[in-house]
């Protein structure tokens, strides 16, 4: 199957908070996991993880994937209001199809 | 990086009428570019690969006829709803392949609103 599963599906959090984001997938044709912001338009590249245990950073954005158990993380610290919206993980496969989860949206108050 | 555009980006149109999307990469060529839909509150949806010179290729469930898909350069590929109904309502993103096959870029969007 192609699932994705992201959880949870919202999130409402304070600045300064740190939130951590899951992405559950299935291997069929994995290649890569991806993930991506988005706020009012189309989604915005965060990180493209493909080897497991590797964090990848960005500023206060992280990422780390488990080839073995299948899911990956997105961690966000000390949280923005600008932080506020929908994080998609989508699965990469070897046909270059991207398969979405759900999307988290995270709300973030001052 | 790579720029992806669409046109329009937002569309009124009445149930019965046709309407077409274009998906351009603006600084690189792209022989595979995606279409996606999105629902309010939902995430995006896979609807077919459109490849340079070929037909495109439809995922289960989205009707060929009703989304016509044709990808006639390196740069454009142009997504048409045919007879739109309400319910085909909905945010349409496209994404291009680049040219190193591992990053996909998407396009800012098109609105279709279906009275």
């Amino acid at each position: 199957e192609d699932k994705v599963v992201q959880s949870p599906l919202s999130l409402v959090v304070h600045e300064g908070d740190t939130v951590t984001l899951n992405c559950s997938y299935e291997v069929t044709n994995f290649r890569s996991l991806l993930w991506y912001k988005q706020e009012k338009k189309a989604p915005t590249f965060l990180f493209m993880l493909t080897s497991s245990g590797i964090e990848k950073k960005s500023g206060r954005l992280s990422s780390i994937l488990d080839k073995k158990e299948l899911f990956s993380i997105l961690n966000i610290t000390a949280t923005q209001t600008g932080d506020s919206a929908i994080y998609l993980c989508a699965r990469w496969d070897q046909g270059g199809k991207l398969i979405f989860g759900q999307g988290t949206e995270l709300s973030v108050k001052p | 990086g790579a720029v992806v555009s669409q046109h329009p980006s937002w569309v009124i149109c009445k149930s019965g009428t046709s309407v077409k999307i274009e998906c351009r990469s603006l600084d690189f060529q792209a022989t595979t570019m995606f279409w996606y839909r999105q629902f309010p509150k939902q995430s995006l949806m896979l609807m077919a690969t459109s490849n340079e010179g070929s037909k495109a290729t439809y995922e289960q469930g989205v009707e060929k006829d009703k989304f016509l898909i044709n990808h006639a350069s390196l740069t454009l590929s142009t997504l048409t709803v045919t007879s739109a109904h309400p319910e085909d309502s909905s945010f349409y993103i496209c994404s291009a392949m680049g040219p190193h096959s591992y990053e996909q870029y998407f396009g800012p969007g098109t609105r279709l609103t279906v009275t």
